[in-house]
């Protein structure tokens, strides 16, 4: 299985604050990279897909760059309705595997 | 736009098996271009990818879950199941239906998903 890992596990930041998140698998996914937002009590929704592209709907402040094992996810200007958990997924083979998230809590 | 939403039992008793149903509207679950997947979150915690089926059956299982699971699908109902056999609490999780982009697109991700289901195992 290919592992995800996530890093900083969890950030707080403020309102208009430049954030990065970090995803690095385990073995080489090219670009079979997306990233999804959670917010509490809620289905994950995705952001990012191959590993760059904004899905349609998703606010232009997100943006996702990498490819092969290293990648990040950026807010280049944080919201309050950012706030939530991150995670990254890889789709790159089976069995499909997320990273641990990452929350991005208010300071 | 294409909804899904998990229906089935809260609670289920440990060695028993869970059953949980996803109805797929405004949308064919017979498009080629499309995985059906099964993710769960135990409370607190990351997601876990179960598996997926496709519209005409075959399957895909994570090996983590040792040959519990199976999947099935409906196309009659355009709907989509989960077993899960001998569950312990360590199954206790939401359980989320997901659709899989594929088919003439290049990379896959899951969107959209159903709005989760929060199974129990307790005796």
């Amino acid at each position: 299985d290919i592992q995800m890992t996530q890093s900083p596990s969890s950030l707080s930041a403020s309102v208009g604050d430049r954030v990065t998140i970090t995803c690095r698998a385990s073995q080489s996914i090219s670009g079979y990279l997306n990233w999804y937002q959670q917010k509490p009590g809620k289905a994950p929704k995705l952001l990012i897909y191959g590993a760059s592209s904004l899905q349609s709907g998703v606010p232009s402040n997100f943006s996702g760059s990498g490819s092969g094992t290293d990648f990040t996810l950026t807010i280049s200007s944080l919201q309050p309705e950012d706030f939530a958990t991150y995670y990254c997924q890889q789709s790159y083979s089976t069995p499909r595997t997320f990273g641990g998230g990452t929350k991005v809590e208010i300071k | 736009q294409v909804q899904l939403q998990e229906s089935g039992p809260g609670l289920v008793k440990p060695s028993q098996t869970l059953s949980l149903t996803c109805t797929v509207s405004s949308g064919s679950i017979s498009s080629g271009d499309y995985y059906w997947s099964w993710i769960r979150q135990p409370p607190g915690k990351g997601l876990e990818w179960i598996g997926y089926i496709y519209y005409s059956g075959s399957t895909y299982y994570n090996p983590s879950l040792k040959g519990r699971v199976t999947l099935s699908v409906d196309t009659s109902k355009n709907q989509f199941s989960l077993k899960l056999s001998s569950v312990t609490a360590a199954d206790t999780a939401v359980y989320y239906c997901a659709r899989e982009t594929t088919g003439t697109t290049v990379y896959n991700w899951f969107d959209p998903w159903g709005q989760g289901t929060l199974v129990t195992v307790s005796s």
